[in-house]
């Protein structure tokens, strides 16, 4: 069975310092990924996707990059945190076109 | 631009009756919706999916209905259980899209009383 894992867990940062997130699933080749993130009260922003390794699309302008170094790591990254960066860090997985499967999540706290 | 939308920001229902959430859209390119629970400091996980083909599909205690011609899709659960407490969001995505992106609603907190 397919199962995908997040960490940390969660994650307190000072403003201006770097962050790598790392996700990787397990039980399936060449899936779909995904990094959403949830800010407080909100539903879920699609931040990146990528199809394959090294291919990645990015849905909004920000702070933020995403990596696939290999076919079933997906890493998000950032250079300098600002404050707006806090939030819930989703990662999931698809086969193509079909439902997703989220990780467990990261609470990001930038303070 | 938000193309999904939960306009019931939250819900209470009484245990053992049904709870009827909403979901409406506005691109009539989408043709695959998802229905995802999601509980506090949790990944959402996948309860529901229903085609454009369909107009219902059913699974267990929960049913989805779709409405093409309005561009509104509603998850029932029935009965409601106090495990069904948690916060619920559709998504939907286009036949075009072949990447599997979905837009997500801003979800639906259901709380089932006792």
């Amino acid at each position: 069975s397919q199962t995908i894992h997040q960490w940390p867990a969660t994650l307190v940062q000072p403003v201006g310092s770097p962050l790598s997130l790392e996700c990787t699933v397990e039980g399936t080749s060449n899936p779909n990924l995904y990094w959403y993130r949830q800010a407080a009260g909100r539903g879920l922003q699609l931040l990146f996707y990528s199809v394959g390794i090294g291919q990645i699309s990015s849905e909004v302008p920000q702070n933020l990059s995403a990596s696939r170094p290999q076919d079933r790591q997906f890493i998000l990254s950032s250079k300098k945190l600002l404050l707006s960066d806090s939030g819930f860090y989703l990662c999931a997985w698809s086969v193509r076109g079909t439902e997703q499967y989220f990780g467990p999540g990261t609470r990001l706290t930038v303070t | 631009d938000q193309q999904v939308k939960q306009n019931s920001p939250s819900l209470s229902v009484q245990e053992g009756r049904i709870s009827i959430l909403n979901c409406d859209y506005t691109n009539s390119m989408f043709d695959y919706f998802l229905w995802y629970k999601k509980y506090p400091a949790e990944g959402p996980t996948f309860l529901i999916s229903i085609s454009s083909i369909k107009d219902k599909n059913e699974d267990g205690r929960f049913t989805v209905f779709l409405n093409k011609s309005a561009k509104h899709l509603s998850l029932h659960i029935v009965p409601s259980q106090p495990g069904d407490s948690a916060v619920y969001f559709c998504a939907a995505s286009g036949r075009e899209n072949s990447w599997g992106k979905f837009q997500f609603g801003a979800g639906t907190q259901v709380v089932v009383t006792p």
